[in-house]
């Protein structure tokens, strides 16, 4: 199975800061990777899929990048609402885990 | 509008079956995939399986293999997930999702359905 990790657990930022959230995955899973951001309380929502594009109706200060094995989320201009969970998650085979989730808040 | 609607909140003894159904509408049902991920309290996203609603195939992530079964009734637009042999540690919100794009991104999730497993 393919295992994804995230770093860092979690993190703190001010509004118009540009936060950066990685994914590692334990064998190259190429470009298949996807991006949620859950709220508390919601149902996660999708931001990025194909590793780097976005979402339709998703913010552009969202972006995604990576290839291989190692991705990265890209929060630019940090705004409150942009509190939540970011989980990745491998789309390149079954399984299709999703790493252990990294929270954003707001200092 | 695209829409999943999921049943409601179960209350299982330990050691029994749930069966939590996902009504779609506002799109056509066997043009996509169904995925279903949980989420225990407090914890992350733990994908559980896939069926393929064109013709009912399925994938398991191996935790869950012999404990679930993921159907689906296209003339109901409706896919089902059941869980057997329910302990304390599958309490938790189950969520169907919309395949969307490749094999798993999912656009349009159920609401949750909260599963509690209690004596």
């Amino acid at each position: 199975d393919i295992q994804m990790t995230q770093s860092p657990s979690s993190l703190s930022a001010s509004v118009g800061d540009s936060v950066t959230i990685t994914c590692r995955a334990s064998q190259g899973i190429s470009n298949s990777l996807a991006w949620y951001q859950q709220k508390p309380g919601k149902v996660p929502i999708l931001l990025i899929y194909a590793a780097s594009t976005l979402q339709s109706g998703v913010p552009s200060r969202f972006s995604g990048s990576g290839s291989g094995t190692d991705f990265t989320l890209t929060v630019s201009s940090l705004q409150p609402e942009d509190v939540a969970t970011y989980y990745c998650q491998n789309c390149a085979s079954a399984p299709f885990t999703f790493g252990q989730g990294t929270k954003l808040e707001i200092k | 509008q695209v829409q999943l609607v999921q049943s409601g909140a179960e209350v299982k003894k330990p050691g029994a079956s749930v069966k939590v159904s996902c009504m779609a509408s506002g799109f056509t049902f066997t043009r996509h995939g169904i995925h279903w991920v949980r989420q225990a309290p407090g914890q992350g996203l733990e994908w559980m399986g896939w069926v393929n609603a064109v013709d009912g195939d399925t994938r398991y992530s191996q935790k869950f293999q012999g404990r679930v079964t993921l159907t689906r009734d296209t003339s109901a637009s409706t896919a089902y997930m059941e869980l057997t042999s329910l302990t304390s540690e599958d309490t938790a919100a189950y969520y169907c999702a919309r395949n969307f794009f490749g094999l798993a991104s999912t656009d349009y999730w159920g609401q949750g359905t909260l599963v509690t497993v209690s004596s």
